[in-house]
């Protein structure tokens, strides 16, 4: 079984500070996606990493896939209210059906 | 265009009646997912279908879930009979085949099993 762990599981910070959300896996991943999930709704993909070492950006948030492609980042600079969330990493194995494997999610809360 | 749509949203109930849910994918996507969330488990894939054919359902959690999907614009997922422990927010995502398989939730359903 493939386990993707997520920290801090719990993230709580003031409006303007930068954080850095870590996705971690022992497994291969062929690509992964990371989501944000607000209150009443259903998780929206954010971004999908595909090749080792690759970097996305997508305004103020930078994506990072690890060299190995087992493990993946999301930074936040200057995060705002609206960054507010559940953030989601999630594996997908090209080898293994077409499932994907979630982490337990970040929940971050940004304070004005 | 329409995105995944689920029904009802919110469904409250007592233990040991029967609870439906409904999802309708996006047009044209060939994968259907179930899942669950909870605050202590997660966010749990229980079954998923490809071109209306169940694939895997290893995550149902026991005989009382079950899932169909007859036709590739409509699902369900029934819980007969429904417990306390049931209670969850269920969703419904859609996908087209392809490298990456980028999942479109739907906004789910609350349901709670007093």
């Amino acid at each position: 079984t493939q386990l993707l762990e997520q920290s801090p599981q719990f993230l709580s910070i003031q409006e303007g500070e930068n954080l850095t959300v870590y996705c971690n896996s022992s497994s291969v991943f062929s690509s992964l996606q990371w989501y944000r999930q607000e209150p009443g709704e259903g998780p929206v993909l954010l971004v999908t990493v595909v090749t080792g070492g690759e970097v996305k950006k997508l305004k103020r948030l930078t994506f990072q896939f690890g060299d190995a492609r087992k493990d993946s980042s999301l930074h936040i600079t200057a995060a705002q209210p609206g960054d507010t969330g559940l953030y989601l990493c999630a594996g997908l194995n090209n080898n293994a059906g077409n499932m994907l494997t979630f982490g337990g999610g970040t929940r971050l809360m940004v304070k004005p | 265009d329409a995105g995944v749509i689920q029904s009802p949203r919110h469904e409250v109930t007592e233990m040991g009646q029967e609870v439906t849910l409904r999802c309708k994918p996006i047009s044209g996507h060939d994968y259907l997912f179930w899942y669950r969330q909870t605050m202590m488990r997660g966010l749990e894939l229980l079954i998923y279908f490809n071109n209306n054919v169940p694939i895997d359902d290893s995550g149902m959690p026991e005989d009382r879930f079950s899932a169909k999907m007859p036709n590739a614009s409509f699902s369900t997922l029934k819980i007969q009979p429904s417990e306390p422990r049931d209670s969850a927010v269920y969703f419904c995502a859609s996908s087209l085949l392809g490298v990456y398989n980028e999942q479109f939730f739907g906004p789910g359903t609350r349901l709670t099993v007093l």
